[in-house]
C-alpha cells in the first residue's frame, strides 16, 4: 500500500538551533513528495515540493528538505529555527493514482 | 493571483440540524476541489473530491454530502448533524489532480 509516515508527534527545538522533522514514504513509481505547514486555526500553506532533479530542495521560510531515495525519506530542515517556525507540519506524497496522501501531522515547538 | 474563501469560520450546530458550508475559488478556471476534515488539530481526512461541475467523489461513507453547482463553488452539506461531525473543515484546491493543494481558512463546526 501506498502511504507516507511522520514518526515524531512532537519536535522540541531551541530557537537558533537546526531542525529536522522526519517523513518516510511508500509509493509505486517516481515520488512526488510535499511539505505544508499549518498554523493554528488556520489552513495548510504549501511550504515546498521534490519532483525531480537535485536532492535538496528548498521553499519558503527558509525551510528545505533532503530527499534520500535509498532511506525513502524526504525530511524537512532548517539551519536555525524561529519561535514563529512553531506550527504542525504535513508532509504528503502522490499515489500513483494521483492522490495526495498527507501525513499525520509533527507538531513543532521552537522555544526560546 | 488565485485565492480560496471558505465560510463561515466558526459554527455552533444543534445535533439535528442541517449544514451548508460553502467554498469558492477566484482566479482560475476548472479547479480540483476537496473538502477535508481534520480532527483535534492532527491529520487530514479527505471527505470528498470533484474535477467538474456535478462531478463528485466521496471517499469515506458518512453523513454528509457535497455539490458542485458552479465551476468554482463547492458546497459541504448535511440534513441532520451528528456529534461526530464536529471538527475543523478544509477546502482546498488544485490545478490538476496530484498537484499542489491551496487551503481555505477553515471552518470550525462544533456540534452540541
Amino acid at each position: 500500500a501506498q502511504s507516507v509516515a511522520q514518526p515524531e508527534d512532537q519536535v522540541n527545538v531551541a530557537e537558533g538551533n537546526p531542525l529536522t522533522v522526519k517523513c518516510t514514504y511508500s509509493v509505486s513509481g517516481n515520488p512526488y513528495l510535499f511539505w505544508y505547514v499549518q498554523y493554528p486555526n488556520r489552513g495548510l500553506q504549501f511550504l515546498l515540493k521534490y519532483i525531480t532533479g537535485d536532492n535538496l530542495v528548498k521553499g519558503s521560510y527558509g525551510f528545505e528538505a533532503e530527499f534520500n531515495k535509498s532511506q525513502t525519506s524526504f525530511h524537512l530542515k532548517k539551519p536555525s529555527a524561529l519561535v514563529s517556525d512553531s506550527a504542525l507540519y504535513f508532509c504528503a506524497v502522490r499515489t500513483s493514482a494521483s492522490k495526495i496522501i498527507f501525513g499525520s501531522g509533527t507538531r513543532l515547538s521552537i522555544r526560546p | 493571483s488565485q485565492t480560496i474563501h471558505q465560510w463561515p469560520a466558526t459554527l455552533v450546530q444543534p445535533v439535528g440540524s442541517p449544514l451548508s458550508l460553502e467554498c469558492t475559488v477566484e482566479g482560475t478556471s476548472n479547479p480540483n476541489l476537496y473538502w477535508y476534515r481534520q480532527a483535534a488539530g492532527r491529520g487530514l481526512q479527505l471527505l470528498f473530491y470533484s474535477v467538474g461541475i456535478g462531478q463528485i467523489s466521496s471517499e469515506v461513507p458518512q453523513n454528509l454530502s457535497a455539490s458542485r453547482p458552479q465551476d468554482r463553488q463547492f458546497i459541504l452539506s448535511s440534513k441532520k448533524l451528528l456529534l461526530s461531525d464536529s471538527g475543523f473543515y478544509l477546502c482546498a484546491w488544485s490545478k490538476a489532480k496530484g498537484d499542489i493543494q491551496y487551503f481555505g481558512a477553515g471552518t470550525r463546526l462544533s456540534v452540541l
